[in-house]
């Protein structure tokens, strides 16, 4: 089971903003990351300690925290953005990952 | 340029062994804990093992503990025993922080 909930699928159209978010108890004590993983490849890190962008990543992504959720957005949605999206944090001793159901972005 | 490349994996029975290996570049290793996370078909991520750099503290997934082991030396390990046809998955090593990941290796189990 999964100590993190996100919504299985989200649609949005291209120029569109898109939020993805995920809830869990851990949240307001441990940081959340979130990952974009297209088919047959590894997960890329998108953002980092809940709203940290690595370098290398687009601006249009950026994230969001208030409470128990966190929340991805993409401003501006492009067709390439079309991917799975997982959100990780920890347990709350810090000692384990714990991950989000995936979130599959349609663009439509 | 941080490079983390896996290797090991492949078919095995019930029962069975297997042990996964992921060999870092660019990054001063001995300095990063590392994971192993896991994938299995069509589904989401699985964390499965954390060691520690120094000193080298292992966790691991209540679904695997007492069968696999993480170790490392200037490589980063999994010993897979007692597989199941419930690990199979695509396994990944990743830093902490997840900033990098290895290109992910499959293991199969089945008869």
């Amino acid at each position: 089971s999964h100590e993190l909930t996100q919504p299985p699928s989200v649609s949005v159209s291209p120029g569109q903003t898109a939020r993805i978010t995920c809830s869990g108890d851990v949240l307001p004590k441990q940081y959340a990351y979130w990952y974009q993983q297209k088919p047959g490849q590894a997960p890329i890190l998108l953002i980092y300690k809940d709203i940290q962008r690595p370098s290398g990543v687009a601006g249009r992504f950026s994230g969001s925290t208030s409470g128990t959720t966190v929340t991805l957005t993409i401003s501006g949605v492009q067709v390439e953005d079309e991917a799975d999206y997982h959100c990780q944090s920890a347990d709350s001793d810090g000692h384990y990952w714990v991950f989000g159901g995936g979130t599959k972005l349609t663009v439509l | 340029e941080v490079q983390l490349v896996q290797s090991g994996g492949g078919l095995v029975q019930p029962g069975g062994s297997l042990r996964l290996s992921c060999a870092a570049s660019g990054l001063l290793f001995s300095d990063y804990s590392m994971n192993w996370v896991r994938q299995a078909p069509g589904k989401g991520l699985e964390w499965v093992s954390h060691i520690g750099s120094r000193p080298s503290v292992t966790y691991y997934a209540d679904s695997v503990k007492g069968r696999f082991i993480i170790s490392r030396d200037n490589s980063l390990y999994l010993e897979m025993n007692s597989l199941r046809v419930e690990d199979t998955a695509v396994y990944y090593c990743a830093t902490e922080g997840g900033a990098h990941w290895g290109q992910g290796t499959l293991v199969a189990v089945s008869s």
